[in-house]
């Protein structure tokens, strides 16, 4: 079955700095890769995703960009703000309606 | 993005007895749902998926007969944790997929069983 490995655990940023959270998957047929947001005691909030067939995504401070062929994907977060700090999860997947499989997950920091 | 709601968001239960978590997608038809949990610091780890009136398929170690998944309509889908003990204390999340890629969480429900 599909691994996620995601890297770093923990990351210290100061304002204004760009974040980068890497991960990489084993299964060449997963074709679905998004990213959730965690706060302390609520639910993963999607901030966004990418397909297989997109090499790179962007939605105003966040990016993502997926290599295929290495099997890894990464979450770009510019002008880092302290409400950026927050447990962020990779997750990749196959068909639609199948199962997400998570990275374990990396603490971001935000100092101002 | 889509709404999907979680009910209740806190539980405390007595060792033994049985608590129902309810999950429902608000503004979407769900054809599938997916119940994890989380411990402290950790992943998400899903215990098993559910298809709209059928039984759901349980992950390897997640005990069918404790865990109950029903998922009656295409809106709604209940876990019930049976004889809940200490250990079963958790964060409980559901999550919803409709027909296109996404998957929307819910925000969770923490079950302390005393």
């Amino acid at each position: 079955g599909e691994n996620v490995e995601q890297h770093p655990s923990t990351l210290s940023v100061q304002e204004g700095d760009s974040a980068v959270i890497k991960c990489t998957y084993s299964d060449s047929a997963s074709n679905y890769f998004p990213w959730y947001k965690q706060e302390l005691g609520k639910g993963p909030q999607l901030i966004i995703d990418i397909r297989s067939n997109v090499g790179e995504k962007k939605d105003q401070r966040i990016a993502v960009t997926l290599n295929k062929t290495a099997k890894h994907f990464s979450l770009h977060i510019t002008e880092t703000q302290p409400e950026d700090s927050a447990v962020y999860f990779c997750a990749a997947r196959g068909q639609a309606g199948t199962a997400l499989i998570f990275g374990k997950g990396t603490t971001l920091s935000v100092s101002s | 993005g889509a709404v999907v709601s979680q009910h209740p968001s806190w539980v405390i239960c007595k060792s033994g007895t049985s608590v129902k978590i309810e999950c429902r997608s608000l503004d979407f038809q769900a054809t599938t749902m997916f119940w994890y949990r989380q411990f402290p610091k950790q992943s998400l780890m899903l215990m098993a998926t559910s298809n709209e009136g059928s039984k759901a398929t349980y992950e390897q170690g997640v005990e069918k007969d404790k865990f109950l998944i029903n998922h009656a309509s295409l809106t709604l889908s209940t876990l019930t944790v049976t004889s809940a003990h200490p250990e079963d204390s958790s964060f409980y999340i559901c999550s919803a997929s409709g027909p296109s890629y996404e998957q929307y969480f819910g925000p969770g429900t923490r079950l302390t069983v005393t």
